[in-house]
């Protein structure tokens, strides 16, 4: 089993739709990434999270370190939101940094 | 702030040849960190700096692989001899703060390396 694990692995949803994209983790960590990469290959640092919930835009990240588990929602999502968006866990106990295989998000006209 | 830049933007050599990859991190971050991206193994951490000191090399595959900083505007990623398997994209990443790896990080556009 991964230590890190996103769901779903590929979403394809229409304009305007709420969307969520989940993380769960089975270590204890010290923070968790989510970073966004465009088709270009470009990568996009989102948020850094080590608890409760930050927004940026359209853009909510949330945490629950309790369930070890985050999500990322996009409101009035956007063609240009499609992109493969990633999670990551810093390990506390080690600061080893492990990566989520993200997640695959197609946002349709 | 023009962000992370790394050169070249895509490199093809043969095998066997040296390849160095080039970063220059976000003026005033103090973390410097080189990932490597595959279709087979993701994102991996490759290396990472503070204040020009290596930290974490672990993630360094072998030998063959050597990073470098030698001042806090500059890191080069190096490959002698190189393999077809290295072939990969090569990010650069930056960030400011107290905890390395806890700290947001900025990411370069990425060297696209095909290794023939």
């Amino acid at each position: 089993k991964n230590e890190v694990e996103q769901s779903p692995q590929n979403l394809t949803a229409q304009e305007g739709e709420f969307i969520t994209i989940n993380c769960s983790y089975s270590v204890g960590i010290s923070a968790l990434h989510w970073l966004q990469q465009h088709p270009g290959g470009g990568i996009v640092s989102l948020f850094m999270l080590s608890s409760g919930k930050k927004k940026h835009g359209r853009l909510i990240a949330t945490i629950n370190i309790q369930e070890k588990h985050s999500s990322l929602h996009i409101t009035a999502s956007h063609p240009r939101d499609s992109a493969v968006y990633i999670c990551a866990v810093i390990v506390d106990s080690n600061y080893q940094l492990i990566w989520g295989a993200g997640t695959k998000l197609i946002i349709k006209p | 702030d023009a962000g992370v830049i790394q050169s070249p933007r895509h490199e093809v050599t043969e095998m066997g040849q040296e390849v160095t990859l080039r970063c220059k991190p976000i003026s005033g971050h103090d973390y410097l960190f080189w990932y490597r991206q595959t279709m087979m193994r993701g994102l991996e951490l490759l290396i990472y700096f503070n204040n020009n000191v290596p930290i974490d090399d672990s993630g360094m595959p072998e030998d063959r692989f050597s990073a470098k900083m030698p001042n806090a505007s500059f890191s080069t990623l190096k490959i002698q001899p190189s393999e077809p398997r290295d072939s990969a994209v090569y990010f650069c990443a930056s960030s400011f703060g107290t905890s390395g790896l806890t700290d947001t990080q900025y990411f370069g556009p990425g060297t696209r390396l095909t290794v023939l």
